[in-house]
């Protein structure tokens, strides 16, 4: 079946430390996106990617990287320089990512915790 | 710049009763609007979707009509299940954002045996 794979499920961080969460898609979908989700409140913008080998800041960016080498893959680093990243983290897609009536997919989310 | 306002929750309801969720938006243009569901732990699953004026959606005995005289897209259903209780999220979408989508906060349902 075709979906959006995120690993891992939990992960800690410990002061100082960068960590990759992991997003796969099969669905050969164009657009990527990073949200990051508080308890309470809605999804935030983290990256997004219409196409391999480019990706935008979303609004907030902030303390945080992404690549897009390849279509199926699009890798979030949270690094040190974020200050607060204890979130649950979802990855998204859409087929076409500029159609205003493409809905998003959701890959199951990876919650971050720190030690 | 775009935003989208849901009624707070969190909201209980009794099985069979009638659930509305309120949500009102603001944008530019015309934005496609959805309604997403997400089970605990898990990610945002669509629930529906209406992309022009008027247009109603529906899926699962939910349903939610575009009203862009209100800027509106509130979700209904008319005899709520304990399945039902989830967070749902209204969310509108504008292509020439770059195809970025705008959440709601979310509204947390309980629904009660």
């Amino acid at each position: 079946d075709g979906g959006i794979t995120q690993s891992p499920k939990y992960l800690f961080r410990k002061e100082g430390q960068n960590v990759t969460l992991s997003c796969e898609q099969n669905l050969n979908h164009d657009a990527m996106y990073w949200y990051r989700q508080d308890p309470g409140q809605g999804l935030r913008l983290i990256y997004y990617s219409q196409i391999v080998n480019d990706f935008q800041k979303g609004d907030i960016a902030e303390g945080y990287s992404v690549s897009r080498e390849k279509k199926e893959s699009f890798p979030l680093t949270v690094t040190s320089a974020q200050k607060n990243p204890t979130a649950f983290y979802l990855c998204a897609s859409t087929d076409r990512g500029l159609a205003t009536n493409e809905k998003l997919f959701f890959g199951s989310g990876t919650q971050l915790s720190v030690l | 710049g775009d935003s989208v306002t849901q009624m707070e929750g969190p909201v209980t309801l009794s099985e069979e009763a009638f659930l509305t969720i309120n949500c009102t938006y603001t944008a530019t243009g015309y934005p496609s609007l959805f309604w997403y569901v997400q089970y605990p732990g898990e990610g945002l699953q669509l629930l529906l979707k209406a992309t022009k004026a008027d247009d109603k959606g529906s899926n699962k005995g939910f349903e939610a009509t575009y009203r862009k005289e209100t800027t509106s897209f509130h979700l209904e259903k008319g005899s709520v299940q304990v399945s039902d209780s989830a967070v749902y999220f209204c969310a509108l979408r504008r292509g020439t954002n770059a195809g970025k989508s705008t959440f709601g906060d979310g509204t947390t349902l309980t629904v009660k045996p």
